[in-house]
């Protein structure tokens, strides 16, 4: 199975917003609403951020929100800020009963 | 707090059993959770591996099914994994998680995870 498709790279000033898309196909992201999005520091385990698509866990920063059309779902972040700059992944169950993460995006912070 | 903490060799022969063992504290691995696992090779994406459940009932990515066993050891409260005959390519950090499950339902997303092992396959 192939990986979802992140956009490599995607930048902002402090205090802008940014969107990073995942776009996966009807037998994943189309077909459920089981989309969630992981951050990742430098050498740390991947911390869930947002799960079934649009819902934040308990400490998350509402700064991060997320969407979904078709078979494409959307991180983002808004009101920017330094310590944005890390890496973000997508996930999706699918179904065939496995899971298949996006290619992840680096997030700058210009 | 459920904590996931994964053991095993840090290097692996090409050919020879990558054994990774992840044990479970703050949970049952006896619920109803599913239990994965990910890995991620230096300076790459994150790949699922698989997952197992309380019975042994298992899903592998179908990239990866060769050589791979999933087991459970209930009494020890912990999970492993076994890749058989592996490469270069296997080099990775191995993550396991947690599924999350919510009022007896499993919520196909990972809520916890372990800190991570880096294995590396090399003569």
């Amino acid at each position: 199975q192939s990986a979802l498709t992140q956009p490599a790279s995607v930048s902002g000033s402090p205090g802008q917003s940014i969107t990073i898309s995942c776009t996966g196909t009807s037998s994943d992201i189309g077909d459920y609403n089981y989309v969630s999005w992981y951050q990742q520091h430098p050498g740390k385990a991947p911390k869930l951020i947002i799960y079934e698509v649009t819902n934040r866990p308990s400490g998350v920063s509402n700064r991060f929100s997320g969407s979904k059309s078709g078979n494409t779902a959307s991180l983002t972040i808004s009101g920017l800020q330094a310590e944005d700059e890390v890496d973000y992944y997508c996930a999706s169950y699918t179904t065939t009963n496995t899971y298949i993460f996006g290619t992840g995006t680096k997030v700058t912070v210009l | 707090q459920v904590q996931l903490h994964e053991s095993g060799p840090g290097l692996v022969k090409p050919s020879g059993t990558l054994s990774l063992t992840c044990a479970v504290s703050g949970a049952s691995i006896s619920s109803y959770n599913w239990w994965s696992w990910v890995r991620q090779p230096p300076g790459k994406g994150l790949e699922w591996i698989g997952e197992i459940d309380h019975n042994e009932n298992a899903n592998y990515n179908p990239s990866l099914t060769s050589g791979l066993t999933f087991s459970i050891d209930k009494a020890k409260n912990q999970f492993s994994l076994k890749l058989s005959s592996v490469t270069a390519a296997d080099t990775a950090t191995y993550y396991c998680a947690r599924v999350a499950m919510r009022d007896g339902y499993n919520k196909f997303y990972f809520d916890f995870w372990g800190q991570g092992i880096l294995v590396t396959v090399s003569s």
